[in-house]
């Protein structure tokens, strides 16, 4: 079955510095990839996604990455806040839509 | 739109009772429902895959006579946890959709506690 693995664990950065973490996954028919982000006691919310189709997407201050060939896929953060700081999930959708989650990454922002 | 409503979402119950959790699609219909469970500090385990009007899919591990999930209807899916026992504490996360051709939407979790 699908396998997602994602690093680093926790990640601190300055207020303003861009954060990235970065996923890996197994099944290469995995062909979608949701980023969440999780504040504490809270459900995951959809940040961005990204299908398998396209190599990068965009959305003001998040973008993210996709390699196929590679099976890699990276959430880039910039000019980050203080508000930012939450436990971050890729995720990858395989054969009959289950969605696999990588370990998880909690980001400190501090300021 | 796409708002999926999951009760409770807190419970404390005895070991040994039954706990049943409800989640809803308010505004959409949801012929797929997927269940998690999450420990502190850890990602979110799949843990059943429902389909409305089928049998639940459980994942590899999970036990389907402790963790009865039901999808009777194409908006509401229950998980009911039988027997709890103190392991079974724990933060469970509904999903449901699809919404558009990837989407699902994530419940408020329900915070479980065993005693």
């Amino acid at each position: 079955g699908e396998n997602v693995e994602q690093h680093p664990s926790t990640l601190s950065v300055q207020e303003g510095d861009s954060a990235v973490i970065k996923c890996t996954y197994s099944d290469s028919a995995s062909n979608y990839f949701p980023w969440y982000k999780q504040e504490l006691g809270k459900r995951p919310q959809l940040i961005i996604d990204i299908r398998s189709n396209v190599g990068e997407k965009k959305d003001q201050r998040i973008a993210v990455t996709l390699n196929k060939t590679a099976k890699h896929f990276s959430l880039h953060i910039t000019e980050t806040q203080p508000e930012d700081s939450a436990v971050y999930f890729c995720a990858a959708y395989t054969g009959g839509f289950k969605t696999i989650f990588g370990a998880g990454t909690r980001l400190f922002v501090k300021a | 739109g796409a708002v999926v409503s999951q009760h409770p979402s807190r419970v404390i119950c005895k070991s040994g009772t039954s706990v049943k959790i409800e989640c809803r699609s308010l505004d959409f219909q949801a012929t797929t429902m997927f269940w998690y469970r999450q420990f502190p500090k850890k990602s979110l385990m799949l843990m059943a895959t429902s389909n409305e009007g089928s049998k639940a899919t459980y994942e590899q591990g999970v036990e389907k006579d402790k963790f009865l999930i039901n999808h009777a209807s194409l908006t509401l899916s229950t998980l009911t946890v039988t027997s709890a026992h103190p392991e079974d504490s724990s933060f469970y996360i509904c999903s449901a959709g699809p919404t558009g051709v990837y989407g699902y939407t994530f419940g408020s979790g329900t915070r479980l506690t065993v005693v």
